[in-house]
């Protein structure tokens, strides 16, 4: 059981560049959601899903596009990074959707130039 | 997103009680309080979760007055190894993690 696996750990980009974070989970549920997390602070919710094709924002989603297309996955596509958007992000998933339960990905650092 | 507050450190010793107390006065009837903990370089993992009064795990215990305006998780005999950042959370899948409460233990 891989629970929730994050792809690639690590990733520079030059700014303008655009990439996809890769998310997905084994465990068949049905919310998931994408958080980024900034030095010494804590984690802020950027978009996030309750079933496959249903999407809807968070807190910080500029910049950012989801889509959910399966159960399992839930990539995270930077559409011209800035360097305002190096930071950790995480995936995570929940079954009931409450705040119980979320198994949390290990991240994804990413560097802007 | 459901707010809470929380100290921003605390510093303890190995073998003491930690008690780390959360408020959140704006709590929806029907949300819970759910604790996570947070070590370096990793995700954040579930602790424990309650509703009202006392919850205990092998981990914690979670006390909620009857008013649910705050909540405090107890960490018993704490080790070095649970130098962590803890975040209170409430609501429901929107998740709001706050800075936390970074937690140090030392020998």
């Amino acid at each position: 059981n891989a629970g929730v696996t994050q792809t690639p750990k690590f990733q520079v980009l030059k700014t303008g560049q655009s990439m996809t974070l890769q998310c997905a989970q084994d465990m068949n549920h049905e919310y998931m959601s994408w958080y980024r997390q900034d030095p010494g602070m804590g984690l802020r919710l950027i978009h996030y899903s309750v079933g496959a094709g249903i999407t809807d924002q968070g807190e910080v989603p500029n910049g950012y596009n989801v889509s959910r297309s399966t159960t399992e996955d839930f990539p995270l596509r930077l559409l011209s990074a800035a360097p305002s958007q190096t930071s950790v992000y995480f995936c995570a998933s929940s079954e009931t959707g409450t705040s119980y339960g979320y198994t949390f990905g290990s991240g994804t650092r990413l560097t802007v130039v | 997103l459901a707010k809470t507050t929380q100290p921003i450190s605390m510093d303890s010793y190995e073998g003491q009680e930690v008690n780390i107390t959360c408020s959140h006065n704006n709590i929806a009837t029907n949300d819970y309080i759910t604790w996570y903990q947070q070590f370096p370089s990793q995700g954040p993992r579930f602790i424990i979760q309650g509703y009202k009064t006392k919850v205990t795990n092998e981990v914690a215990s979670l006390f909620i007055p009857a008013d649910r305006k705050s909540s405090t998780l107890s960490l018993p005999r704490v080790s070095l190894s649970d130098t962590a950042v803890y975040y209170c959370l409430s609501g429901g899948y929107k998740l709001s993690f706050g800075a936390g409460t970074t937690v140090t233990v030392r020998a």
